[in-house]
């Protein structure tokens, strides 16, 4: 049960922005929000991840919603690199590391 | 900073053989845990250790067992090998702490390959 939802696959143009969609309706309090992408023949590589505000780092941004039931990935201007399987985790943090992977969301970039 | 190694990168067994993978974590890291990732599907928890001692179990039968030594690098076994067993297997490292979420670092993993 990876407990979140996301869709199968999205397109996006280069160089334009790219919002990944992610639903965690029943989330918990102390739940945080973890993104990771799998880029072909690769092991997964963190991106972002935040508890109740939204999160800017150098690789994408994270708005989480006001009722935490859902959130998005935000990648500013898309590039070929970042055609990947994005995958959107609940981990209850504390040192757990029992991240629930589901299938993710297979992005393709179009040049 | 060194990632996350693992070794070797490919191997093919027989069905019914012994399996042993490993892991260096990444400078710093003190858990380790491991995943297996089949064809096409996200990848899924098999366990955690930290301190040399396993703290953390997914869905995976015994014959699946592990090893961290005082380095914090890591071995994964798997006894008495099935088909199903072919994956690639990752293994991520991270500095654990009572109130902190750290992500995880992944290694590119082990593609194992029963037949």
């Amino acid at each position: 049960d990876a407990k979140t939802t996301q869709p199968n696959s999205m397109e996006s143009n280069e160089e334009e922005p790219v919002h990944l969609p992610c639903n965690h309706s029943t989330i918990s309090g102390t739940d945080y929000i973890h993104w990771y992408r799998q880029l072909p023949s690769q092991g997964p590589e963190y991106v972002i991840h935040g508890l109740t505000s939204n999160v800017n780092n150098r690789m994408a941004s994270l708005a989480i919603a006001e009722d935490r039931k859902s959130s998005t990935l935000i990648l500013h201007r898309a590039t070929l690199r970042d055609a990947a399987v994005y995958y959107c985790i609940r981990n209850s943090g504390a040192g757990s590391y029992q991240l629930t992977f589901g299938k993710g969301t297979k992005l393709s970039v179009i040049p | 900073e060194t990632g996350v190694t693992q070794s070797p990168t490919h191997l093919i067994k027989t069905r019914g053989q012994q399996v042993t993978l490993r892991c260096s974590s990444q400078s710093g890291h003190n858990t380790v845990s491991w995943y297996q990732q089949a064809l096409g599907q996200g990848p899924q928890f098999i366990f955690q250790y930290y301190r040399e001692e396993e703290n953390g179990r997914g869905n995976f039968p015994p014959r699946f067992s592990g090893l961290q030594f005082p380095n914090y690098s890591s071995e994964l076994n798997v006894n008495a090998l099935e088909l199903d067993d072919s994956a690639l297997y990752l293994c991520a490292s991270s500095q654990t702490g009572l109130l902190t979420n750290s992500p995880l670092h992944f290694g590119n993993g082990t593609r194992l390959t029963v037949t």
